[in-house]
C-alpha cells in the first residue's frame, strides 16, 4: 500500500487560511488521493478527493502537485469547528473502497 | 437520510462473551467495511465486503466475524471477547466503482469495553 506522510499536529488562528500538507511519493499512476478528517468523539467524515487536478467544494480545496508527489489540502477561513484530526489517504484501483489510515495531522485552531 | 446507522452506540462485555455490532445503510451501497481504532492511533481495516454473500479479510481480522446476507447490513461478530478487543468501531460504506473514486460514509461508532 502507497504511503503517505503527515505533520504530527499543526496550529491555526481562527479566520486564517490553512494549509494541510502531504507527501506521497510512492503514489502510483492511477491512486486517488482522499482527505478525511475526524472531530473528537465522531467517526471520520470525508472531506475532498482528488486524481490530478485541484479540487474544490463547500469545505475546503484539495491542490495537488504537477508530480502528484505530494498534496494540500487548504481550508479557506479556519474555524473553531475545523479542529480535529486530518487524514490524508491514497485509495488504489484494485483495492475498492479500501482506506489504510495512518496517524494523520491534529489540527488545533486558536480564537 | 439516516446514512450509516450503528448499534449499540457503547457496550460493556466480560472476557470470552459474545456479542454483535450492528451496521445498517440505507444508500444502497455496495461496499462496506468494518474499522477499530484505538487510542490515540489511526484506524484499522477489519472487514470489509463489496456486495450480499462476499467478504474478505482487512489488516486486523483475527477474533472477528463478518457475515453480509442483504446489501444494507453488515453485522460484526465477536465470538469470545477479549480485553485486547477494547476499542472503539467504526462501520463505513461506500459505492463500489472499483477505482478507488467513491467517498466513504462513516457511522458514528460503537465503544466497546471488555474487562
Amino acid at each position: 500500500d502507497a504511503k503517505t506522510t503527515q505533520p504530527n499536529s499543526m496550529e491555526s488562528n481562527e479566520e486564517e487560511p490553512v494549509h494541510l500538507p502531504c507527501n506521497h511519493s510512492t503514489i502510483s499512476g492511477t491512486d486517488y488521493i482522499h482527505w478525511y478528517r475526524q472531530l473528537p468523539s465522531q467517526g471520520p467524515e470525508y472531506v475532498i478527493h482528488g486524481l490530478t487536478s485541484n479540487v474544490n467544494n463547500r469545505m475546503a480545496s484539495l491542490a495537488i502537485a504537477e508530480d502528484r508527489k505530494s498534496s494540500t489540502l487548504i481550508l479557506h477561513r479556519a474555524t473553531l469547528r475545523d479542529a480535529a484530526v486530518y487524514y490524508c489517504i491514497l485509495t488504489r484501483t484494485n483495492q475498492g473502497g479500501k482506506l489504510i489510515f495512518g496517524q494523520g495531522t491534529e489540527l488545533s485552531v486558536k480564537p | 437520510n439516516a446514512g450509516v446507522t450503528q448499534t449499540p452506540k457503547f457496550q460493556v462485555l466480560k472476557t470470552g462473551q459474545s456479542m454483535t455490532l450492528q451496521c445498517a445503510q440505507d444508500m444502497n451501497h455496495e461496499y462496506m467495511s468494518w474499522y477499530r481504532q484505538d487510542p490515540g492511533m489511526g484506524l484499522r481495516l477489519i472487514h470489509y465486503s463489496v456486495g450480499a454473500g462476499i467478504t474478505d479479510q482487512g489488516e486486523v481480522p483475527n477474533g472477528y466475524n463478518v457475515s453480509r446476507s442483504t446489501t444494507e447490513d453488515f453485522p460484526l461478530r465477536l465470538l469470545s471477547a477479549a480485553p485486547s478487543q477494547t476499542s472503539v468501531y467504526f462501520c463505513a460504506s461506500s459505492n463500489l466503482d472499483g477505482g478507488g473514486n467513491q467517498p466513504q460514509h462513516f457511522g458514528d461508532g460503537t465503544r466497546l469495553s471488555i474487562l
